[in-house]
């Protein structure tokens, strides 16, 4: 079996840097993704961790530890258009679990 | 490159009828998944593919079947329609099993009355 773990709700102000954390119990696992969804629209790929460590794209980073079966999102310079649910995803050799997102608000 | 599409995008159904919910892709990706979204909720797989002739069940497969006779197209097909079944169906493909960007089609928004 899997399962994931995410907050239900984050909420933070314009500018600032908010982190979204996951765990996950998974058995043959390859690694984990990051989706953004927002209302009304189909989910799309942020970022990948095969290995441990930090993998920057732009504003967003994603970060991976598999002996702690942990992962975070972290996004910096919050823009309004960021406010959406974000998903982690593990990755056991192709099939794609999905945890129950974080909706991400953020305010003026 | 159209990328993922899904016909129709709403549908109303009556309870104990059948449809198929259409999805194509033209990245020539291996694996396909169906995944179902409840609102407030995440996604869950119903069935996914890692090939042409091969499907293998997810995390919710009752009440759905699927088949995959070519790379390019990957069917769902719900047979006698329930309550239950209404969400948001989402079509998804991705090129390998390393390769985890996956990328969907626009949704198929199902009600079952």
């Amino acid at each position: 079996g899997q399962s994931l773990e995410q907050p239900s709700e984050v909420t933070a102000v314009e500018g600032a840097i908010v982190q979204i954390n996951c765990t996950y119990q998974t058995s043959g696992f390859y690694g984990l993704s990051w989706y953004q969804q927002h209302d009304g629209g189909a989910p799309t790929f942020l970022s990948y961790n095969a290995l441990d460590g930090l993998e920057e794209t732009g504003r967003f980073s994603s970060f991976l530890s598999r002996s702690d079966s942990y992962g975070y999102l972290l996004l910096q310079e919050l823009q309004m258009k960021d406010s959406a649910s974000y998903f982690c995803a593990v990755n056991q050799g192709g099939k794609l679990i999905f945890g129950q997102g974080t909706e991400l608000s953020v305010k003026p | 490159n159209a990328g993922v599409t899904q016909t129709p995008k709403f549908r109303i159904l009556k309870i104990g009828q059948s449809m198929t919910l259409q999805c194509a892709q033209d990245m020539n990706h291996n694996y396909m998944y169906w995944y179902r979204q409840d609102p407030g909720m995440g996604l869950k797989l119903i069935y996914y593919s890692v090939g042409a002739g091969i499907t293998d069940k997810g995390e919710v497969p009752n009440g759905y079947n699927v088949s995959r006779s070519t790379t390019e197209d990957f069917p769902l097909r719900l047979e006698l329609a329930a309550p239950s079944q209404t969400s948001v169906y989402f079509c998804a493909s991705s090129l390998d099993r390393g390769n985890t960007e996956a990328f969907f089609g626009q949704g198929t928004r199902l009600t079952v009355v």
